[in-house]
């Protein structure tokens, strides 16, 4: 069975400044996606970025970006010039379509940005 | 216009008490699902609909039973409402297996 790993429950970081958050998963399926996901306080659900697993490049979003390493199912985010409106619960998340279409979440990881 | 909706967005109950949250979705997507938050806020799927057919059932109490009309709509019925239920009850769709997830704002559930 698929299992997603955020091993920092909480994280801090400065505004401005440079955090990355951990995730490693586990999975014998070849061909799948990745996910990272904001929750705000206002507890909707917002896409950050995306990586489909046959795709070697790294994705990016403006600030945001992973480092994708498919051999070692590790899968972190990088949030450059932090700012206070990215206070938040992230989470990783799998998905596979042989699964369903379903998603699995890791665990999650709050982050705070201090002014 | 809301992509995904759901009503209600607060629901306090009693125990024992029988409950539905509703959910719409006017992107004309294929799939449905709902996903529940417990208080740790771990997120894990309950259900998930493709054209109306239930695709994954995934180990839920029978006192929990969705319902699809049409494609669009996906609702949550809940009997005999125990306190373990509360939670945050969130609704999803894509427009087929391989993603491209859109959520709902979610429906907290508090069960007194």
């Amino acid at each position: 069975a698929q299992t997603v790993t955020q091993s920092q429950p909480e994280m801090s970081v400065q505004e401005a400044e440079t955090v990355t958050l951990s995730c490693t998963y586990d999975t014998s399926e070849s061909n799948y996606y990745l996910f990272w996901y904001k929750q705000p306080p206002s507890r909707q659900m917002i896409l950050v970025i995306r990586q489909e697993a046959y795709k070697q490049q790294n994705a990016t979003e403006n600030r945001f970006s992973v480092n994708f390493q498919k051999a070692a199912k590790s899968f972190s985010l990088k949030i450059s010039d932090s700012q206070l409106g990215d206070t938040a619960m992230y989470f990783c998340a799998f998905h596979s379509p042989n699964q369903g279409g379903k998603l699995i979440f890791g665990q999650g990881t709050e982050l705070s940005v201090k002014p | 216009d809301t992509a995904v909706s759901q009503t209600p967005k607060y629901l306090v109950t009693q125990m024992g008490n029988d409950k539905s949250i509703k959910c719409e979705q006017n992107l004309g997507h294929d799939t449905m699902y709902w996903y529940k938050q417990d208080s740790k806020k771990f997120l894990k799927i309950m259900f998930s609909y493709n054209n109306k057919e239930l695709i994954i059932n995934e180990t839920v109490p029978n006192r929990f039973s969705p319902k699809s009309p049409d494609k669009a709509h996906l609702n949550l019925h809940i009997n005999s409402l125990e306190l373990g239920d509360s939670a945050v009850y969130f609704c999803a769709s894509s427009p087929d297996l391989w993603g491209g997830y859109t959520f709902g704002s979610g429906t907290r559930l508090t069960v007194v």
